[in-house]
């Protein structure tokens, strides 16, 4: 079967770091993306991977390997506003987006 | 970025009366539009593809006659809950591919949450 796995929980600290780790097991691979979504709105697109490395964008970026079925993203100087759902989706062999359940990011003053 | 607009934001209705739901993509044409149900809490479910000009495919376990969709160009579709019902009440999420720029990304509509009394 198909399969996202991310954490479901994470708190950190205002102004630190945190990394949002994401495995998957799926039929093909055509790219992962990551979403941010707040409470009670819909996910925004954050960063697209389909070949293996870091993508920096700012304060976020995002690294895949595609042979270990592994993604991160990484959070730098955490603001309160990024306190949100981080997910973690999947695109098959068929174009469809396999979603993990996402991450609830806390952060702490 | 690519914008995608869905109206209404709310929406209460009566159970038993059907409500319809627009996706549209302000500046990109998507051949393909993906509709989303969430439950609070709970990640995203796929409902359905909608591929403009034809039948949409619905993911197993979802009514085709209660949730009528339709793709009538490449820059909207429309989703109709038909007789809705309490346990229809959610957060419906539209989302556009764009397969501009050599990769396809799906944009999402900021969602139309449905309460039926």
């Amino acid at each position: 079967g198909q399969n996202i796995d991310q954490p479901t929980e994470m708190t950190a600290t205002e102004g630190a770091i945190v990394q949002i780790n994401c495995t998957y097991q799926t039929s093909g691979f055509n790219g992962l993306f990551w979403y941010q979504q707040h409470a009670g709105e819909a996910p925004t697109f954050l960063s697209y991977n389909v070949l293996d490395g870091l993508e920096e964008k700012g304060r976020f970026s995002s690294f895949l390997s595609r042979s270990k079925g592994y993604s991160y993203l990484l959070l730098k100087e955490l603001q309160m506003k990024d306190s949100a759902s981080y997910l973690c989706a999947v695109t098959d062999s068929n174009y469809q987006l396999i979603w993990g359940a996402g991450t609830k990011l806390i952060i702490k003053p | 970025g690519a914008v995608v607009s869905q109206h209404p934001s709310r929406v209460i209705c009566k159970s038993g009366t059907s409500v319809k739901i627009e996706c549209r993509s302000l500046d990109f044409q998507a051949t393909t539009m993906f509709w989303y149900r969430q439950f609070p809490k709970k990640s995203l479910m796929l409902m359905a593809t909608s591929n403009e000009g034809s039948k949409a495919t619905y993911e197993q376990g979802v009514e085709k006659d209660k949730f009528l969709i339709n793709h009538a160009s490449l820059t909207l579709s429309t989703l109709t809950v038909t007789s809705a019902h309490p346990e229809d009440s959610s957060f419906y999420i539209c989302s556009a591919r764009d397969g501009a720029g050599g990769h396809e990304t799906q944009y999402f509509g900021p969602g139309t949450r449905l309460l039926v009394l």
